[in-house]
């Protein structure tokens, strides 16, 4: 049971180039989110899907731009890396939209932004 | 709108000592979910906990137990019989119904440190 999955792990790449962190989950699930974790901020919310196609924005999205072409799949791409971006992405995903449902996050990729 | 307070950076516990994480969250929301994660040194996010806004008996999952107070807004987490790999973040969590996104609103974590 390969559950969320995300790669690479680890990324280092130059400001200004664009980069895509992948996302792949293998329940099925309708939820799919993109969060970035800093020091001092916990986690905050990039891009969430509710389904293939649809995605909207959370409270951190300048600068990502996410698809969904497959239910299990929701990758993230910085279109030009600053180093603002500097962080740790996780990948959650979540049966549906009810508050009782719990998110599972996949193990986090570190990038670093020279 | 939501927000979930840890004010304790930093905790330190004797090895099988019980300890206390502290969370207090605030919404306007009536139906809402809090969760518990831990994030061991080697970065994934592990779900521990849950404790719905209507449920009436605090949960408890093996050594983990939610103290719910729901008229103070707080939800901290117990760790009974602590052991060394205990040691690591905590975030504490909500998630609400109204909002579009239904994302987590998470704290700012609390760094146990677990003493042998």
């Amino acid at each position: 049971d390969a559950g969320i999955t995300q790669s690479p792990r680890y990324k280092i790449t130059e400001t200004g180039r664009q980069v895509t962190l992948m996302c792949h989950q293998t329940w099925s699930h309708s939820y799919m989110f993109w969060y970035r974790q800093d020091l001092g901020h916990g986690l905050r919310l990039i891009y969430y899907s509710a389904a293939a196609d649809i995605t909207d924005k959370g409270e951190v999205p300048d600068g990502y731009v996410v698809s969904r072409s497959k239910t299990e799949n929701f990758p993230l791409t910085l279109e030009s890396a600053t180093r603002s971006q500097t962080s740790v992405y996780f990948c959650a995903s979540s049966e549906s939209r009810l508050f009782q449902e719990t998110q599972y996050f996949g193990p986090g990729t570190r990038l670093l932004v020279l | 709108a939501q927000k979930i307070t840890q004010t304790q950076p930093g905790m330190f516990v004797q090895e099988k000592e019980a300890v206390t994480l502290d969370c207090t969250y605030d919404t306007s929301d009536p139906s809402y979910g809090l969760f518990w994660y831990k994030q061991p040194s080697s970065g994934e996010m592990i779900f521990l906990i849950y404790q719905g806004s209507y449920d009436q008996q605090n949960a408890t999952e093996g050594r983990y137990s939610l103290n719910f107070q729901k008229a103070r807004k707080s939800a901290n987490l117990v760790i009974s019989a602590s052991q060394l790999g205990d040691s690591a973040m905590y975030f504490c969590a909500m998630r609400v119904t109204q909002t579009g996104a239904n994302n987590l609103f998470f704290g700012t974590g609390t760094r146990l440190t677990v003493i042998p």
